[in-house]
């Protein structure tokens, strides 16, 4: 079965710094989300990226999908303390068509603390 | 749009009572999907529903855990006979064409 790999498991970063997540999967990936959730909440969703390639950006937030679609970063630029929380990639399982059919697989998820 | 809003939000049981997690999915959405997650790991799924429809239940333990998702009213996670093990925080999400929408979440605690 298809797993996701995170990576790093935690980040301290000092505020003002730019900051890499990655997540790994050993097959294709045909929808991948990224979430943000602050300890002890719900996930806020935050991107989702199909087509090999894909780049999208809100705000301080990038996120890219390889061209092999097998791989996605997830970049954040000036980190500020309220970037702090845990990001979760997850991924669909089989290619979707006219609307989610299936569960999404999760990575164990990155924890990340910014020092003012 | 007040997106998917589980109940309650905080659920405290004693061993071997039962456990009743509400989960209404966002206006539009026809599809339920449960998580689990256990302390310092991630999201696992449990099951996958449509009105009044099981469709996917492979994440589900094989005893005391059931789902529901009946024509009226919200979906149903029940887990009988509480035990310490079952102590973690559940989500709910929906889905549409516009992708999957998480709840707040439930965190149950036994004691």
């Amino acid at each position: 079965s298809q797993e996701l790999e995170q990576s790093p498991q935690s980040l301290i970063v000092q505020e003002g710094k730019n900051l890499t997540i990655n997540c790994t999967s050993s097959k294709t990936l045909y929808g991948l989300y990224w979430y943000k959730q602050k300890y002890g909440e719900g996930l806020i969703f935050l991107m989702m990226l199909q087509k090999g390639g894909e780049e999208k950006s809100h705000e301080k937030i990038t996120a890219k999908l390889d061209e092999k679609k097998q791989q996605s970063s997830l970049h954040i630029t000036a980190s500020q303390p309220s970037h702090a929380g845990i990001y979760l990639c997850g991924a669909d399982q089989s290619p979707r068509y006219g609307g989610s059919q299936g569960n999404l697989i999760f990575g164990k998820g990155t924890k990340l603390s910014v020092k003012p | 749009n007040a997106g998917v809003m589980q109940n309650p939000r905080h659920l405290v049981r004693r061993r071997g009572q039962e456990a009743r997690l509400r989960c209404s999915p966002m206006k539009g959405h026809s599809h339920v999907y449960w998580y689990r997650q256990l302390p310092e790991e991630g999201l696992k799924f449990m099951v996958y529903l449509q009105k009044e429809n099981i469709i996917d239940e492979s994440g589900m333990p094989k005893e005391r855990f059931s789902a529901e998702f009946p024509k009226e009213g919200p979906s149903i996670l029940r887990i009988q006979q509480v035990v310490r093990g079952d102590s973690a925080a559940y989500f709910c999400a929906s889905s549409g064409l516009d992708g999957y929408t998480f709840g707040s979440g439930t965190r149950l605690t036994v004691v």
